[in-house]
């Protein structure tokens, strides 16, 4: 149980460009899903928040025009990354959270590389 | 915010040692304490977790402790395994729910 997809698991795209990234829960439901990027050889910073049915909350320091989030469903968010430069090459990987046992645990999705050119 | 230190950044052991991962954080409020196993290109796994009304957990050979009055929590790894090489993150929050501030990671070497 406990299962995070994300589509799709690279992408290539020219700079101005944008790119959708889904995340999909696939046997529960995520009323909240979070965003992440890791550069090469660094760890995960938090992107943003997102809320099924509400505005996502963005993290100090990112752009909520230029990563725009939509979670549409209990199992489904998606990150656009509008007009993307090469230094927005990242690996971009969402999580979300499941109720297990007595608690909540954090599953990620398998993470999304994305090369801007 | 939180801010989560991580220590070593490297740590290379013998196979059957022990390993022992450090982090801090700054954030009294937080009470929600995973720890993550990453292989290069692939998701983060969680290993084992902790949560701050208690003192120290084991699953088999991993053992997570934490001290909330120094806020420091600790990953012990026993009888290390090759398959046990990878880059380990401490990541902190308020709850389960909540996103997560991860410490830097410490990349863990198993000599054979």
């Amino acid at each position: 149980g406990a299962v995070v997809s994300q589509h799709p698991s690279w992408v290539i795209c020219k700079s101005g460009t944008s790119v959708k990234i889904e995340c999909r829960s696939l046997d529960f439901q995520a009323t909240t899903m979070f965003w992440y990027r890791q550069f090469p050889k660094q760890s995960l910073m938090l992107m943003a928040t997102s809320n099924e049915g509400s505005k996502a909350t963005y993290e100090q320091g990112v752009e909520k025009d230029k990563f725009l989030i939509n979670h549409a469903s209990l199992t489904l968010s998606t990150l656009t990354v509008t007009s993307a430069h090469p230094e927005d090459s990242s690996f971009y990987i969402c999580s979300a959270a499941s109720y297990r046992g007595f608690s909540y645990e954090q599953y990620f999705g398998p993470g999304t590389r994305l090369t801007v050119t | 915010g939180e801010n989560v230190e991580q220590h070593p950044s490297t740590l290379s052991v013998q196979e059957g040692d022990s390993a022992v991962i450090k982090c801090t954080y700054s954030d009294s409020a937080s009470n929600y304490f995973p720890w993550y196993k990453q292989e290069l290109g692939k998701r983060p796994q969680l290993i084992i977790d902790i949560r701050s009304n208690v003192g120290e957990k084991k699953d088999q050979r991993i053992a997570v402790t934490l001290n909330k009055t120094a806020k420091h929590f600790s990953l012990h790894i026993t009888e290390t395994q090759p398959e046990d090489s990878a880059v380990y993150f401490c990541a902190a929050s308020l709850r389960g729910a909540d996103g997560l501030t991860f410490g830097k990671g410490t990349h863990l070497i198993i000599q054979p």
